[in-house]
């Protein structure tokens, strides 16, 4: 089963909105609310930032949110600051192998 | 809150079994709706799920590595175990230990720790 498929780089400026996507099928982000969303900052481990497709764990900015229409899942970040920097992956439950991730997306602020 | 920390060699031959322990904290290992699971992430490429042993001990592998892992706990110690047999260079990578819920959303992680393969 392929990765999810997410833009290998997005950037903005601070203050701005982006949204970053995550395409897969209706085996896995189509068919199920089990999308999640992960930040990973160089060096350190990836920190959950959305689960479900909209929830937002405590402590997590709500600049974060995350939609999802069909086969595609999205995170949207408003209000762009400079330590939003990071690189982001999408997850999704599918049956075929428990969890799938998206091959991660580069997001740098101008 | 539940904390895990990866402990294990930081190299290992090729052909070797690679094996990590995640010791966890804050919270026990038998407690419901817990998966403790494994992921990896060879240097400058993405995420890989490798499995998992559940609060009740059943265990997932993904397919791709059924047949040379091995994942296992002590519930006395608190911890649970991963290993991987007759590796390769491309078996390279930082490892983490990570609690999965229902629904497959991992949180929180361990720091990770990095495995060379190499000899």
């Amino acid at each position: 089963q392929s990765a999810l498929t997410q833009p290998a780089s997005v950037s903005g400026s601070p203050g701005q909105s982006i949204t970053i996507s995550c395409t897969g099928t209706r085996t896995d982000v189509g068919g199920y609310n089990y999308v999640s969303w992960y930040q990973q900052h160089p060096g350190k481990a990836p920190k959950l930032i959305i689960h479900d497709v909209t929830i937002r764990p405590s402590g997590v900015s709500n600049r974060f949110s995350g939609s999802k229409s069909g086969n595609t899942a999205s995170l949207t970040i408003s209000g762009l600051q400079a330590e939003d920097e990071a690189d982001y992956y999408c997850t999704s439950y599918t049956t075929s192998i428990y969890v799938i991730f998206g091959g991660g997306t580069k997001l740098t602020v101008l | 809150q539940v904390q895990l920390q990866e402990s294990g060699p930081g190299l290992v031959k090729p052909s070797q079994t690679l094996s990590l322990t995640c010791s966890v904290s804050g919270g026990s290992i038998s407690s419901g709706d817990s998966y403790w699971s494994w992921i990896r992430q060879p240097p400058g490429k993405g995420l890989e799920f490798i499995g998992y042993i559940s609060y009740s001990g059943n265990t997932y592998y993904k397919p791709s590595f059924k047949s040379r892992l091995s994942i296992s706990a002590d519930t006395s110690k608190n911890h649970f175990s991963l290993k991987l047999t007759s590796v390769t260079a491309a078996d390279t990578a930082v490892y983490y230990c990570v609690r999965a819920v229902d629904g497959g959303w991992f949180d929180p992680w361990g720091q990770g720790t990095l495995v060379t393969v190499s000899s």
